[in-house]
């Protein structure tokens, strides 16, 4: 079974409008990080954040971090139709596991 | 600057068969990780190799075996092909391996089992 679980798993919005994301997860973790993945292509890295940490940005993404509720959310702003992907939330448990854990991803489509 | 490079990129296999797919990682990194992705799902966590040993292997059978070389490139071997093992395979590599930092992702090997 896969440790994260993301909502919603498709979402269809027009471009320029913003695009929310949810991540539910089951153990605890040591991190979180979202990845996308265009249609037939690998997975790029997005963001990391920490346990200790809450909230990051990266341009126009923006990561919340709940370890109470063991959620996370990806928020895209002003979405293009570059942003047009799969995205997927991933744990990592402590210094000494090396796996990724990974959810079944939301697919996003913008509409230009 | 290279990055993560897979081959073959698509692969048709039979039932039964074996197959043995290629990974070059990101130049400066000495881990390799492989997982499987079906089609709809995220990826699964095969096995992971550091100083060419595996270091952890995720829930999968025997049948699936790796190596890594002293270049650190790594070649995913899977045996006795069953039509459920029809999914992308993805190798990721990064420097030290551990799962509290970012992993750079090949393009994958589509592989289908008729």
């Amino acid at each position: 079974s896969q440790q994260g679980e993301e909502d919603p798993q498709a979402l269809s919005i027009q471009e320029g409008e913003n695009a929310t994301m949810n991540c539910s997860y089951k153990t605890s973790i040591n991190n979180l990080q979202w990845y996308r993945q265009n249609s037939g292509r690998g997975l790029v890295h997005l963001i990391l954040i920490r346990s200790n940490e809450r909230e990051k940005h990266s341009g126009r993404l923006r990561v919340t971090l709940d370890t109470s509720k063991k959620s996370s959310s990806l928020l895209i702003t002003a979405s293009r139709a570059a942003d047009t992907a799969s995205y997927f939330c991933a744990t990592g448990w402590g210094s000494n596991d090396y796996k990724l854990s990974f959810g079944a991803g939301t697919t996003v489509t913008v509409r230009a | 600057d290279a990055g993560v490079t897979q081959s073959p990129t698509h692969l048709i296999k039979t039932r039964g068969q074996q197959v043995t797919l290629r990974c070059s990682p990101k130049s400066g990194h000495d881990t390799v990780s492989w997982y499987q992705q079906a089609l709809g799902q995220g990826p699964q966590f095969i096995f992971q190799y550091y100083e060419e040993e595996e270091r952890q292997r995720g829930n999968f059978p025997d049948r699936f075996s790796g190596h890594q070389f002293p270049n650190y490139s790594s070649e995913l071997n899977v045996n006795a092909l069953l039509l459920g093992d029809s999914a992308l395979y993805l190798c990721a590599s990064s420097l030290w391996g551990r799962a509290n930092q970012p992993q750079h992702f090949g393009d994958g090997t589509r592989l289908s089992i008729l």
